[in-house]
């Protein structure tokens, strides 16, 4: 399957601070990324949809301005969590997905990135 | 928004035994949905997926079904071994992806 990366795979940072988690598909052209975040022992919630060259489309309950999504490339995606807050410590995910091939509908996931904000 | 729910929160068998995953669905223009095995701290790892034109599939000792007209979906792991334990998500996706809440598989040796 495709591979996607994440970096970094984990960051503590200081309350007020901010943070950027780049997400990258290596051997694809993603047409959307998704941003997922997921607490201790739930399920993943989708943040937001992101695709190139436009702005990201954000699920009910998810502050755009606090969660900076830039999609600037078919191949990089990046959240930014601005002002971090304790309460924003999570495990956050991109996955990556094409239309192409035959891998239709398949998204790829990153490895993850545990930000934990003290 | 698409509503997908899952059942049972956690499951219990023993090796060798059959293990069973239900989830439900409420947007009739989902068309893919995928089942995922997700290990503490990693990513989930996609298991079985099927398409909306098909009413079942297995790959060897994993299978899942599809009704579409009642709209649920469901994983059949048979002959359960230890390292199948493990959290279980499956998905429903049109345009994006939306997870059921997980079951927790643990397959007792």
């Amino acid at each position: 399957g495709a591979v996607v990366s994440q970096h970094p795979s984990w960051v503590i940072c200081k309350s007020g601070t901010s943070v950027k988690i780049e997400c990258r598909s290596l051997d694809f052209q993603a047409t959307t990324m998704f941003w997922y975040r997921q607490f201790p022992k739930q399920s993943l919630m989708l943040m937001a949809t992101s695709n190139e060259g436009s702005k990201a489309t954000y699920e009910q309950g998810v502050e755009k301005d606090k969660f900076l999504i830039n999609h600037a490339s078919l191949t990089l995606s990046t959240l930014t969590v601005t002002s971090a807050h304790p309460e924003d410590s999570s495990f956050y995910i991109c996955s990556a997905f094409t239309l192409a091939g035959s891998s239709y509908n398949e998204q790829f996931f990153g490895p993850g990135t545990r930000l934990t904000v003290l | 928004g698409e509503n997908v729910e899952q059942h049972p929160s956690t499951l219990s068998v023993q090796e060798g035994d059959s293990a069973v995953i239900k989830c439900t669905y409420s947007d009739s223009a989902s068309n893919y949905f995928p089942w995922y095995k997700q290990e503490l701290g990693k990513r989930p790892q996609l298991i079985i997926d099927i398409r909306s034109n098909v009413g079942e599939k297995k790959d060897q000792r994993i299978a899942v079904t599809l009704n579409k007209t009642a709209k649920h979906f469901s994983l059949h792991i048979t002959e359960t071994q230890p390292e199948d334990s493990a959290v279980y998500f499956c998905a429903a996706n049109f345009n994006k992806f939306y997870f059921g809440s997980g079951t927790k598989l643990n397959v007792k040796p």
